[in-house]
């Protein structure tokens, strides 16, 4: 079954302390991993992609084929941090539409 | 805005009632997707167009949904006879098969369905 889990529904951690999101993922063929984000009263975004290899507000994801992770890090985490987080996957070079997880709620604390 | 919209924003319905909704993707996206999204879960794939075909529709579309992309811009949901299980938040998406934005999807702010 091709399914992301995110087992974390809330996380809250202290500003400057490092910030780990963690995704597991289940497919059968090669898929393609993201990372999107919903701020409060917006709409949601990417904010990564495995393939790209980007670090994007500081954060990076890296793809563990071998433990099907694509677990979000972060070194220092920052009040503005704080939002919904979901990890999803589509098939490469499938017509991409998006398997997501639940969702966790990042809470930085100042 | 050159982003996603939708339309409504909110809708509040009785049960049993038919209900569209429309969205507007980004001018030079080719594909459309529609997702569903009840509290406490992340979108949920509903269905698909590339131009103004819909070439993939999920299990979760039931008979009682259509969806419609015309002339391969706005597409149109439509959920008849609508019941409780049906509110959650619509969410549509549009992306590129081309440009450095390849099959990036860019959200629209939702549709919430509230059916009494």
């Amino acid at each position: 079954a091709q399914r992301v889990t995110q087992p974390e529904k809330l996380l809250s951690v202290f500003k400057g302390a490092p910030v780990e999101l963690k995704c597991n993922y289940s497919y059968s063929g090669s898929p393609e991993l993201f990372w999107y984000v919903q701020y409060s009263r917006q709409r949601l975004q990417l904010l990564l992609r495995h393939i790209s290899r980007e670090s994007i507000k500081g954060f990076t994801a890296d793809l563990n084929k071998g433990e099907t992770s694509f677990h979000l890090k972060k070194p220092f985490a920052q009040e503005e941090d704080s939002a919904m987080y979901y990890c999803a996957l589509s098939g490469l070079g499938s017509q991409g539409n998006l398997i997501f997880g639940k969702g966790t709620k990042l809470s930085v604390k100042p | 805005d050159t982003g996603v919209s939708q339309n409504p924003r909110h809708k509040i319905t009785k049960r049993g009632q038919n209900v569209t909704f429309r969205c507007d993707p980004i001018s030079e996206h080719n594909r459309l997707y529609w997702y569903r999204q009840t509290l406490g879960q992340g979108p949920e794939f509903l269905t698909y167009f590339q131009n103004e075909a819909q070439l993939e529709k999920s299990r979760l579309l039931s008979d009682r949904f259509s969806a419609e992309r015309p002339k391969g811009s706005f597409s149109t949901l439509e959920i008849q006879r609508t019941e409780q299980g049906d509110s959650a938040m619509y969410l549509c998406a549009s992306s590129s098969t081309g440009g450095s934005s390849y099959n990036e999807q860019f959200f629209g702010p939702g549709t919430r369905l509230t059916v009494l």
